[in-house]
């Protein structure tokens, strides 16, 4: 069955350093992918999309990659922030239907 | 800017009883959908909609009822709720199925 899946373990980094988070997916090829941000209580807000045909997009200090050869996007922060602790999902569709399926999140904490 | 809005927001249920989680949107928005969220499993899609009149079902749909009358309202029932369906229900809404979605705050639900 087609699968997306996040890191579950927590990731701790300082302040002012780069966080990065993985989003694998498995037996399927989606056409793009959806990084999100979920703060305690609240519902998930967009961030950034990456279609296939695209290796790389950045907005401020977020930047997402894709590759589809290792069937892989990352999520990175620069100059990390306390205020950017938070839950981050990856979606996608799910293979050739209208359904869009989450990952479980990675849970990311920036210390002072 | 209302954006997604649901309501309740928390509601504590006995087994078996019935009760109907409200989603509405403002923007105009074609496709929307009802996820579920619950720990170590991140969102799974219950029921969506791509138009008024048109609904299908997610990952998880059973003991869950759509309908979508309008474009702006889609709400969820749970005819005879069960211990299993304690969870928080996230109402989305976008442009169509491969545009970034929009989410409301969650209703958080307990059934005793």
């Amino acid at each position: 069955s087609q699968k997306i899946e996040q890191n579950s373990e927590a990731l701790n980094i300082q302040e002012g350093k780069t966080a990065t988070l993985t989003c694998n997916y498995t037996n399927y090829s989606p056409a793009y992918l959806q990084w999100y941000r979920q703060d305690p209580g609240r519902g998930p807000v967009f961030l950034l999309l990456i279609r296939e045909n695209e290796k790389e997009k950045r907005k401020e200090r977020l930047k997402v990659t894709f590759d589809t050869t290792l069937k892989q996007s990352l999520f990175h922060i620069t100059a990390s922030q306390p205020a950017d602790s938070a839950t981050y999902l990856c979606a996608s569709l799910g293979g050739a239907t209208n359904k869009l399926i989450f990952g479980t999140g990675t849970l990311l904490a920036v210390q002072p | 800017n209302a954006g997604v809005t649901q309501t309740p927001k928390f509601q504590v249920l006995k087994t078996g009883q019935s009760m109907t989680l409200q989603c509405a949107q403002d923007m105009n928005h074609e496709y929307m959908s009802w996820y579920r969220q619950d720990p170590g499993m991140g969102l799974r899609l219950i029921h969506y909609s791509v138009g008024a009149g048109i609904t299908d079902q997610g990952e998880v749909p059973n003991g869950y009822n759509v309908s979508r009358s309008t474009t702006e309202d889609f709400p969820l029932r749970l005819l005879s709720a069960a211990p299993s369906q304690t969870s928080v229900y996230f109402c989305a809404s976008s442009l169509s199925y491969n545009q970034p979605q929009h989410f409301g705050d969650g209703t958080r639900l307990s059934i005793l």
